[in-house]
């Protein structure tokens, strides 16, 4: 089955400790997304990449980081410097064009303690 | 730069009755619109999208949306709602050309009653 896989679901760390959040598609897609959910907030674009080896800022990029080795992974690192990073974390893929809708993977869920 | 505003925060309805759930948008050229839900827990699910055409769109689950470029809505509806349309609803504009970035609203909380 194709599809987007997020690992693990939920994810507990302490403050002060980077994490990495992992994200895989096997649809052969070429931009991918990851987007914060906080409760009443929607959803936030954290970074995007549309291509291997390219990425972009999203809204709210600042604590973050992500890399695009593969087309089919696109991993997001929250590091010490997120102020709040406790949230939902969803990753999403989409066929490269504009009159795609995007596919989401489950979430991760992340607890700072 | 586009934004999509959805003014109810929670909506509550009744097994069996109709549904209407407000989405407005603002992007100066013609938009392209979504429909997702969301199961607690889960990720999104497209329920329907506009690009062009016929502004009457039908999705899955029964959900259907119509586009208003007058009013600048693309609300979604369903005739009849049942418990397991319980969920978050979240509308998206996206916009032609370039990077396809879509902004999303802030989502409507159904709750159905029994």
């Amino acid at each position: 089955d194709g599809g987007i896989t997020q690992s693990p679901k939920y994810l507990f760390r302490k403050e002060g400790q980077n994490v990495t959040l992992s994200c895989e598609q096997n649809l052969n897609h070429d931009a991918m997304y990851w987007y914060r959910q906080d409760p009443g907030q929607g959803l936030r674009l954290i970074y995007y990449s549309q291509i291997v080896n390219d990425f972009q800022k999203g809204d709210i990029a600042e604590g973050y980081s992500v890399s695009r080795e593969k087309k089919e992974s696109f991993p997001l690192t929250v590091t010490s410097a997120q102020k709040n990073p406790t949230a939902f974390y969803l990753c999403a893929s989409s066929p490269q064009g504009v009159l795609n809708e995007q596919f989401f993977g489950p979430g991760t869920r992340l607890t700072v303690l | 730069a586009q934004s999509v505003t959805q003014p109810d925060i929670h909506i509550t309805v009744s097994e069996g009755a109709s549904l209407e759930l407000r989405c407005n948008y603002s992007y100066g050229a013609t938009p392209y619109l979504f429909w997702y839900v969301q199961s607690p827990g889960q990720g999104l699910q497209l329920l329907l999208k506009y690009f062009s055409g016929d502004t009457l769109v039908q999705g899955i689950k029964g959900f259907e949306a119509e586009f208003k470029r007058s009013q600048s809505s693309f609300n979604l509806r369903k005739p009849s709602v049942h418990w397991s349309d319980a969920a978050e609803y979240f509308c998206a504009v996206g916009q032609a050309g370039g990077s396809y970035i879509p902004t999303f609203g802030r989502g409507t909380s159904l709750i159905v009653h029994p």
